[in-house]
């Protein structure tokens, strides 16, 4: 149980498009899911927090009009990176938090984006 | 500033060999607390959760919590090369943050 998924797990783009990334939580309902980035050998960076049905929560120093999160349903939210930039590159991980539990997260096997 | 603090090692132990793994916080009202693994390139793995003072065991694992030190260790017993990763803690905050606060993360080694 506790299954989420992320597609895709690999993306190469080139500079200024625009990436969606999808987190599915496979065998439950999620209110709340957490979008993070990772650079190699750094620690996780909460970016956001996604709310089913409301407008996501930023971190300070994350550009909201730049990674667009919208969390349509208990069990989807989709993080787009727009007009992408080699900077941008990083390994992009979400976790969902299961309805029923406090606070425990489970994540997706993560995104690894290269923008070139 | 809400921190957790974890060694960032490597910690080098031996196949069979116990490997302890600590970590502290700085929020005084946290009530949870997880012990995530992470495998290079991969995403972290829950292993444990706590929510009381004392011992947790789970096969291999034990997670301890003391919140008068504000502090949380995770214990592997006859460790695996298969162990090797990076072991992360985190702490839920409290005072109605939604979301958990992750170390650094310790990377432990398990030599054969």
């Amino acid at each position: 149980g506790a299954v989420v998924s992320q597609h895709p797990s690999w993306v190469i783009c080139k500079s200024g498009t625009s990436v969606k990334i999808e987190c599915r939580s496979l065998d439950f309902q999620a209110t709340t899911m957490f979008w993070y980035r990772q650079f190699p050998k750094q620690s996780l960076m909460l970016m956001a927090t996604s709310n089913e049905g409301s407008k996501a929560t930023y971190e300070q120093g994350v550009e909201k009009d730049k990674f667009l999160i919208n969390h349509a349903s208990l069990t989807l939210s989709t993080l787009t990176v727009t007009s992408a930039h080699p900077e941008d590159s990083s390994f992009y991980i979400c976790s969902a938090r299961d309805i029923r539990s406090t606070d425990t997260q489970y994540f997706g096997p993560g995104t690894r984006l290269t923008v070139l | 500033q809400k921190e957790v603090e974890q060694n960032s090692g490597p910690l080098s132990v031996p196949e069979g060999a116990i490997a302890s793994l600590n970590c502290t916080y700085s929020d005084r009202g946290s009530q949870s607390f997880f012990w995530y693994r992470q495998y290079s390139g991969k995403s972290p793995e829950l292993i444990m959760f706590i929510y009381s003072n004392g011992d947790k065991e789970d096969g291999r694992f034990t997670a301890q919590l003391n919140k008068a030190s504000q502090y949380v260790s995770l214990l592997i017993r006859d460790s695996q090369p298969s162990d090797s990763a990076t072991y992360l803690c985190a702490v839920h905050l409290s005072g109605g943050y939604n979301k958990l606060i992750f170390g650094a993360g310790t990377r432990l080694a398990v030599h054969p």
